[in-house]
């Protein structure tokens, strides 16, 4: 168990809809980093949170949207949902965004959109 | 860009033999590198990591991997394998952005026979 909490764990929605993805970090973890995973592209870095700020962006589509509240948990939007979105999203925590700091990472979201 | 391969999207091998599982960075500085594991239906979890401390790592469940920077390679190695060793590998660098998120290589999954 690495301490991050990620819920649901399966989630089977159509496309058009909006989803919510909800990530814990682990006690103490400031950085919140998201991930997808598709057999396509395997695993690609979306967005990344730092103490509630968002601090960089990587291959993250416009209909994505993602924030880090209060109390370090973070949420991943996903919207105007298409067949293309199915995949794998985790979500990974680390103490700081620092080179070399581990990353620990969460179950995963398995998401299907028919 | 920072980047990482991975020779080998799967490699088999018998319990009780030698697992080298192969991955070749791409960096113009001296690179951060990891090995995670994933296992089916669940999520990532960290082997090792090499942060320039030392050129040989030692890692969790008997893995081991030795940076060569001659060579540009960060190979994962066991020298015996176990059957619960079956599962997704993944090498992956920590990007030199403000982010430090983790580049990923396609990842090799072994198959370890009986």
């Amino acid at each position: 168990d690495s301490g991050v909490t990620q819920t649901p764990k399966h989630l089977i929605t159509a496309t058009g809809q909006r989803v919510t993805l909800r990530c814990s970090p682990r006690s103490g973890d400031l950085s919140v980093y998201w991930y997808q995973q598709s057999l396509d592209q395997g695993l690609q870095f979306l967005i990344q949170y730092y103490n509630g700020e968002e601090r960089a962006k990587g291959n993250i589509l416009e209909r994505f949207s993602a924030q880090q509240f209060p109390d370090l948990h973070s949420e991943l939007n996903l919207s105007s949902l298409e067949l293309g979105d199915s995949a794998l999203y985790f979500c990974a925590s680390s103490v700081a965004a620092g080179e070399g700091n581990e990353q620990f990472f969460g179950p995963g979201t398995r998401l299907t959109v028919l | 860009a920072q980047s990482v391969t991975q020779l080998g999207s799967h490699v088999s091998v018998s319990e009780g033999a030698l697992v080298l599982l192969r991955c070749n960075y791409s960096s113009s500085v001296p690179p951060y590198l990891f090995w995670y594991v994933q296992y089916p239906n669940q999520g990532l979890q960290l082997l090792l990591k090499y942060t320039s401390a030392a050129t040989l790592v030692k890692g969790i469940n008997g893995f081991e991997a030795e940076f060569k920077k001659s060579e540009t390679s960060f190979h994962l190695t066991k020298p015996s394998a176990h059957m619960s060793d079956a599962a997704e590998y993944f090498c992956a660098v920590s990007d030199r952005d403000s982010s430090y998120k983790l580049i990923f290589g396609s990842g090799t999954r072994l198959l370890v026979r009986p």
